[in-house]
């Protein structure tokens, strides 16, 4: 069965203090990664897509990477502004996309 | 531009009620999509339409009917809904279905069934 599990669930940060978020899957053919990120109340807003192990893309203060079992989200120098839930899924069987339960992310200055 | 606009953004409804969500985008998308989304979980996909057909349904009741009159407009059409079916509804899009289509979601419609 396909599976989505993120750490860790919540993560406090004080402005500027880098670290990683964890999305670790189970897939029959990984056909894309995706990282999401969502405000409260809002739609998730697309980040990244990762098709391949040793892939990396970067915006801003976030990048992500992916190897054959997992993925991170490193955010580097972190705002106030970068706190919101941060979604990891992956493409299922059918096509659809399988979410995690996300990481609740809190910058404080 | 990867806009996808939804209304209304609020709806109040009783259970006796009959409503409509709208979903819009003008991205040239084929693939549109319903998710439901419950407090502090994940979205769920309810349904697919993918070159204006419906191609997944993931076993949701019939109280809630999809729509999509043409390439760039979903509806979804709710009738005697349950309070437990008060959430956040989200539509998305996508170039197409296949596998290096992303999928652009919008603000979402928040409904609250008494």
């Amino acid at each position: 069965e396909d599976q989505v599990t993120q750490s860790p669930e919540a993560l406090r940060l004080q402005e500027g203090e880098s670290s990683s978020l964890n999305c670790s899957y189970t897939v029959s053919g990984l056909r894309g990664l995706f990282w999401y990120r969502q405000d409260p109340g809002k739609g998730p807003e697309f980040l990244f897509t990762l098709y391949s192990a040793g892939e990396e893309k970067e915006k801003e203060r976030l990048k992500a990477t992916l190897t054959k079992k997992e993925s991170f989200l490193h955010i580097t120098a972190p705002k106030p502004e970068d706190s919101a839930t941060y979604l990891c899924a992956v493409r299922g069987s059918q096509g659809n996309l399988i979410f995690g339960k996300g990481t609740k992310l809190s910058v404080k200055p | 531009d990867t806009e996808v606009t939804q209304t209304p953004k609020h709806l109040v409804m009783g259970m006796t009620n009959k409503k409509s969500l709208k979903c819009e985008q003008h991205m040239g998308h084929r693939a549109m999509y319903w998710y439901k989304q419950k407090a502090k979980k994940p979205p769920e996909l309810m349904f697919v339409y993918s070159y204006e057909k419906l191609s997944i349904n993931e076993s949701v009741p019939s109280r809630f009917s999809p729509e999509c009159p043409n390439s760039s407009l979903l509806n979804l059409h709710l009738h005697a809904l349950q309070p437990e079916d008060s959430a956040l509804y989200l539509c998305a899009s996508s170039q197409g279905y296949g596998d290096t289509d992303t999928q652009y979601f919008g603000p979402g419609t928040r409904l609250t069934v008494l």
